[in-house]
């Protein structure tokens, strides 16, 4: 069962920072949050990855709070090639589980 | 360095028939787990093999089962085909000494069952 929530869709102006929330009130201590964004049925494609302190890579930031009950993942420069479904997820650390939810469907507009 | 691939990549069959679907993991990895995606939907876990074993099962029926080879490729097999059974599945890799097991996914097989 999926524990976070997304918003179902976003819209972002191209060249514009992207902000995509997710809610995970039930994570526990030693749960990670992962980004996957999914391109119109391709598999997903790992974006980043955090515990409790703010990550950055060459695709995104992550933003988690101090409660750890939500983050935002941030693009900080949309492009067209960004269009995708981002999902946000829980890693169930007992068997490694990743569980999905619908994700936040983002279009980034010329 | 060789990323997660699947094969093949779309698959025609009818209901009550079987289908073994076939994934290689990413160099290096030795974990795989399986995702069945419906349309619209985000991916659901099947299953999760280590060592040859499953280790972790989603909320699927016996129907659903799996192998993984010593060199860490792995089988999907499904018996008994139903029409619901049409999805996208997808394969992930993952290390199971890494620090942070991130799982890498691949392409994925389109299955549509008729």
């Amino acid at each position: 069962d999926a524990k976070t929530t997304q918003p179902p869709s976003m819209d972002c102006a191209e060249g514009r920072a992207a902000n995509l929330p997710c809610n995970h009130s039930t994570i526990s201590g030693n749960e990670y949050v992962y980004w996957y964004r999914q391109i119109h049925s391709q598999g997903p494609q790992y974006i980043i990855h955090g515990l409790k302190n703010n990550e950055t890579n060459e695709m995104a930031s992550l933003i988690i709070t101090e409660d750890r009950k939500s983050s935002t993942l941030i693009l900080p420069h949309a492009t067209l090639r960004d269009t995708a479904v981002y999902y946000c997820i829980v890693r169930v650390y007992t068997g490694n589980q990743f569980y999905f939810g619908t994700g936040t469907s983002l279009t980034v507009i010329p | 360095e060789t990323g997660v691939t699947q094969s093949p990549t779309h698959l025609i069959k009818t209901r009550g028939q079987q289908v073994t679907l076939r994934c290689s993991s990413q160099s290096g990895h030795n974990t795989v787990s399986w995702y069945q995606q419906a349309l619209g939907q985000g991916p659901q876990f099947i299953f999760q093999y280590y060592r040859e074993e499953e280790n972790g099962r989603g909320n699927f029926p016996p129907r659903f089962s799996g192998l993984q080879f010593p060199n860490y490729s792995s089988e999907l097999n499904v018996n008994a085909l139903e029409l619901d059974d049409s999805a996208l599945y997808l394969c992930a890799s993952s290390d199971r000494g890494a620090r942070l097991e991130t799982q890498y996914f691949g392409p994925g097989t389109r299955l549509l069952v008729l």
